[in-house]
């Protein structure tokens, strides 16, 4: 069956360090791997996009990486704020693949809390 | 901005009443999706539309039906509510054109209570 993990489902950190977050899955075939930041009461907010082609993609302090042989992506957040916690989301996109479906999968989340 | 908004933003009501939440966009995008979101699920795919009158199902789409008449507009009918549908919605709008790389905007929910 298809399935997608995120590693747990809370993270604690310390201000300063980097958060990293992982999201794995079996059974699909993403040609796109997506992640996005959540508040409490809000919805879902874009944060990067990596193709199955690239290892790594950047922007600020965030950093994603997607290896589709182990079927999992990292989230980075260096040097880490306490405006940083938020429920982070990974999400498969099979946009292009062999799949060729529009839809959007989501993983149930990482909730990260920066401590000061 | 992506210019989505979602109505109503609250509701309660009771079993066996029909609902329908609305989902308006302003950017005139192809693609708009409606998804639940519950504690221990995440975010599950109800029915999402590829264009007027163009819609498909996704993971959880019993009970619930979906129309879209106008690009703008995409409409999630609960036709009979049950307990089990208390939920928050969320409808989200799809960008694949111009300086977008297929990243969904998302409204910013409606709470449904069904008692």
């Amino acid at each position: 069956s298809q399935k997608i993990e995120q590693n747990s489902e809370a993270l604690n950190i310390q201000e300063g360090k980097t958060a990293t977050l992982t999201c794995n899955y079996t059974n699909y075939s993403p040609a796109y791997l997506q992640w996005y930041r959540q508040d409490p009461g809000r919805g879902p907010v874009f944060l990067l996009l990596i193709r199955e082609n690239e290892k790594e993609k950047r922007k600020e302090r965030l950093k994603v990486t997607f290896d589709t042989t182990l079927k999992q992506s990292l989230f980075h957040i260096t040097a880490s704020q306490p405006a940083d916690s938020a429920t982070y989301l990974c999400a498969l996109d099979e946009r292009d693949s062999g799949a060729g479906s529009y839809q959007l999968t989501f993983g149930k989340g990482t909730k990260l809390s920066v401590i000061p | 901005d992506a210019g989505i908004t979602q109505s109503p933003r609250h509701k309660v009501t009771e079993t066996g009443t029909p609902v329908t939440l609305r989902c308006h966009q302003t950017e005139n995008h192809r693609y708009m999706y409606w998804y639940r979101q519950d504690p221990g699920h995440g975010l599950r795919l109800i029915h999402y539309s590829y264009g007027v009158k163009d819609t498909d199902k996704g993971e959880v789409s019993d009970g619930y039906s979906v129309s879209r008449s106008k690009t703008e507009d995409f409409l999630l009918t609960l036709e009979s509510a049950t307990s089990s549908q208390t939920s928050v919605y969320f409808c989200a709008i799809r960008a694949l054109q111009g300086k977008y790389t297929g990243e969904l905007f998302f409204g910013e929910g409606s709470r449904l209570t069904v008692l």
